[in-house]
């Protein structure tokens, strides 16, 4: 059975600092998908990681792939206020053709000035 | 395309009622999933469908939960009767494999359906 495990699972940090949240899975797969959640609402995506050594940046986020450690990392940069939501980190549950995501237990991220 | 479309945003019913949850897909999309997610268990997959097709449904929970796509733009998700733990937000997600091997399977999410069960 596919595990995704996430850590830390709550992280509060300060404007301006560096954090890296870590996604570990026990699984061979080379799929995983990283995905952000404000309260209330729906998971909006973020990254998409489709093969081993795979990074990913869009602003202060910026996503990796290591498919042998079975581990991805979302760090952030000079976190600021806008970035507080939950993350969520998911692996297709099949190596080869499609299956289905097992999400992580997400992170809940809070940026305080 | 407008995104996963799910109807209603909120649900409140009795318990013991019956209550019916719709999702209509991206279109062209072939893969469409039911997620539950509480506070406690997270994110759960429920059921997926691939064409129409129930692949797994391992993650219903029991008999009271039943999931039928008859069509590839519509989807329900039905409990029958209804029960307090069943209160949590219902995702839909749907995705298609694209472009080249490893394909990108990445799942786009509708606005969840709130259930209260009261």
């Amino acid at each position: 059975e596919l595990k995704v495990e996430q850590n830390p699972l709550f992280l509060s940090m300060q404007e301006g600092k560096n954090y890296t949240i870590y996604c570990n899975y026990s699984t061979t797969s080379d799929r995983l998908y990283w995905y952000r959640q404000d309260p209330g609402k729906s998971l909006e995506s973020l990254f998409v990681l489709l093969s081993n050594g795979a990074v990913k940046q869009e602003g202060r986020l910026m996503a990796s792939l290591d498919t042998k450690a079975r581990l991805s990392t979302l760090h952030i940069t000079a976190a600021v206020h806008d970035l507080s939501a939950t993350y969520f980190c998911a692996v297709d549950s099949y190596g080869g053709s499609q299956g289905n995501l097992i999400f992580g237990k997400g992170t809940k991220l809070s940026v305080k000035p | 395309d407008a995104g996963v479309i799910q109807s209603p945003r909120h649900e409140v019913t009795e318990m013991g009622q019956e209550v019916t949850l719709r999702c209509k897909p991206i279109s062209g999309h072939d893969y469409l999933f039911w997620y539950r997610q509480t506070m406690m268990r997270g994110l759960e997959l429920l059921i997926y469908f691939n064409n129409n097709v129930p692949i797994d449904d391992s993650g219903m929970p029991e008999d009271r939960f039943s999931a039928k796509m008859p069509n590839a733009s519509f989807s329900t998700l039905k409990i029958q009767p209804s029960e307090p733990r069943d209160s949590a937000v219902y995702f839909c997600a749907s995705s298609s494999e694209q472009g080249a091997l490893p394909w990108n399977t990445e799942a786009f999410f509708g606005q969840g359906t709130r259930l209260t069960v009261v």
